[in-house]
């Protein structure tokens, strides 16, 4: 089986350029998050899909950060502008489904890192 | 959300057991994942705990208390790849991970 796909591995931008990641769930996989992960601390969630809807969105920076999962399969993030305290892997999960996520393991792809300069 | 807290750094010897600590504020509950993070990869899943008690897997274990907001994870007969982040979740929400370095 076939794990979560992420590109690119590797981003360097400068700031107030923009930037967009790309994420390829788990075939079947129903509920998609987008986690932000900054050196030396936890994942943080941005966001949360359940098919092509958003669950959860209370952490994602609106004003820059915008993240779609138009037909319920894959999904992007986009980071219009970019600023220095952006750089950070951010990581895609997956998992089956269940509207809130509750006790699902989640299935990490191996992450974008990002730095802004 | 469920503050989540656990220690920064551990070491320990090859061979050796090694316990995790984790504490969590218990409002919305719903369960405790352990996750594996090598340096440079994405998180692994380790462990799921949702009621009291304790869950062995192979050389490493996973421990819940509800009513006191407390986990751990114990790791025996340490190896040299063990050396990684561990971090404990809640529902979407992350410690900031305890990273274990194994010595020889």
């Amino acid at each position: 089986e076939a794990g979560v796909a992420q590109s690119p591995r590797y981003k360097i931008i400068e700031k107030r350029q923009s930037v967009a990641f790309w994420c390829n769930p788990i075939s079947g996989h129903a509920t998609l998050y987008w986690y932000q992960q900054i050196l030396g601390q936890g994942p943080k969630l941005l966001i949360q899909f359940q098919n092509n809807g958003v669950v959860d969105d209370s952490q994602l920076p609106k004003d820059r950060f915008s993240a779609e999962r138009l037909k319920g399969v894959d999904s992007t993030l986009k980071i219009q502008p970019a600023k220095l305290e952006d750089s950070a892997v951010y990581l895609c999960a997956s998992s089956l489904g269940g509207a809130s996520g509750a006790g699902e393991t989640q299935y990490f792809g191996p992450g974008t890192r990002l730095l802004v300069l | 959300g469920q503050n989540i807290d656990q220690p920064t750094e551990m070491t320990a010897t090859e061979g050796a057991i090694v316990q995790i600590n984790c504490t969590y504020q218990t409002s919305g509950f719903n369960g405790l994942f352990w996750y594996q993070q090598h340096a440079g990869e994405a998180p692994t899943f380790l462990s799921y705990n949702v009621l009291d008690g304790l869950e062995e897997k192979g050389r490493f274990s996973s421990f819940l208390s509800r009513s006191k907001g407390y986990s751990y994870l114990l790791l025996k007969e340490l190896q040299m790849k063990d050396s990684a982040s561990y971090l404990c979740a809640g529902r979407l929400d992350f410690g900031a991970g305890t990273t274990v370095t194994v010595r020889a």
